[in-house]
């Protein structure tokens, strides 16, 4: 089944403690992207990749990293994550460029910061 | 840049009535529009799209035209399901950011009741 897999689905974490929320595709998508999703503000996008080893800000990149060394998977990195990072989490990929090429979603990861 | 308004939720309806939810948006040129819907608990899932003016994008019922000259595109449909109930999201994809990015709305919930 063609899919994008977010993992965890739920983390609680303490201010500071470094994280990493996976992500992968099955679909051999060239682009991937993290976006967070917060109340009355929609979906912000944090970082994207056109290719391996091609990643490119967002609209809220601070506080964040991402790596593609491979195809497939787009982590999304957290080194020192605060408070104001606590939301929801989800990873994308699209076949090409966004003009005609639908985002495939991945289910979320809710992450509480304390 | 580029940005989508969306009108307020929550939109309240009983099942059979006729739904619209308002889109505009603010572009150069002429953007990709997008319309995805998010059941609880699960990621976006594209509903349907346009990529050129007057196009109509259509699935699982609901509608909505791309209108250049009044730079909207209003979801409908005509008659509609509890299992419609769900969050709303009007996107596009531009020029300014070449295409490379999925610009969101803040969304807009739909409660049918029986």
């Amino acid at each position: 089944e063609a899919q994008v897999t977010q993992n965890p689905r739920y983390l609680i974490t303490v201010t500071g403690k470094k994280l990493t929320v996976t992500c992968s595709q099955n679909m051999n998508h060239e682009y991937m992207s993290w976006y967070r999703q917060d109340p009355g503000l929609g979906l912000r996008q944090i970082y994207y990749s056109m290719n391996v080893e091609v990643t490119d800000k967002g609209d809220v990149p601070e506080g964040y990293k991402v790596s593609r060394k491979e195809k497939r998977n787009f982590p999304l990195i957290l080194e020192s994550p605060s408070p104001n990072q606590t939301s929801l989490y989800f990873c994308a990929s699209s076949q090409t460029a966004l003009g005609n090429s639908p985002l495939h979603f991945g289910n979320g990861t809710r992450l509480t910061v304390t | 840049g580029d940005s989508v308004t969306q009108m307020e939720g929550p939109v309240t309806l009983s099942e059979e009535a006729f739904l619209t939810i308002n889109c505009t948006y603010t572009a150069t040129g002429y953007p990709s529009l997008f319309w995805y819907v998010q059941y609880p608990g699960e990621g976006l899932q594209l509903l349907l799209k346009a990529t050129k003016a007057d196009d109509k994008g259509s699935n699982k019922g609901f509608e909505a035209t791309y209108r250049k000259e009044t730079t909207s595109f209003h979801l409908e449909k005509g008659s509609v399901q509890v299992s419609d109930s769900a969050v709303y999201f009007c996107a596009l994809s531009g020029l300014n950011t070449g295409f490379q990015k999925l610009v969101f709305g803040t969304g807009t919930r739909l409660l049918v009741s029986p």
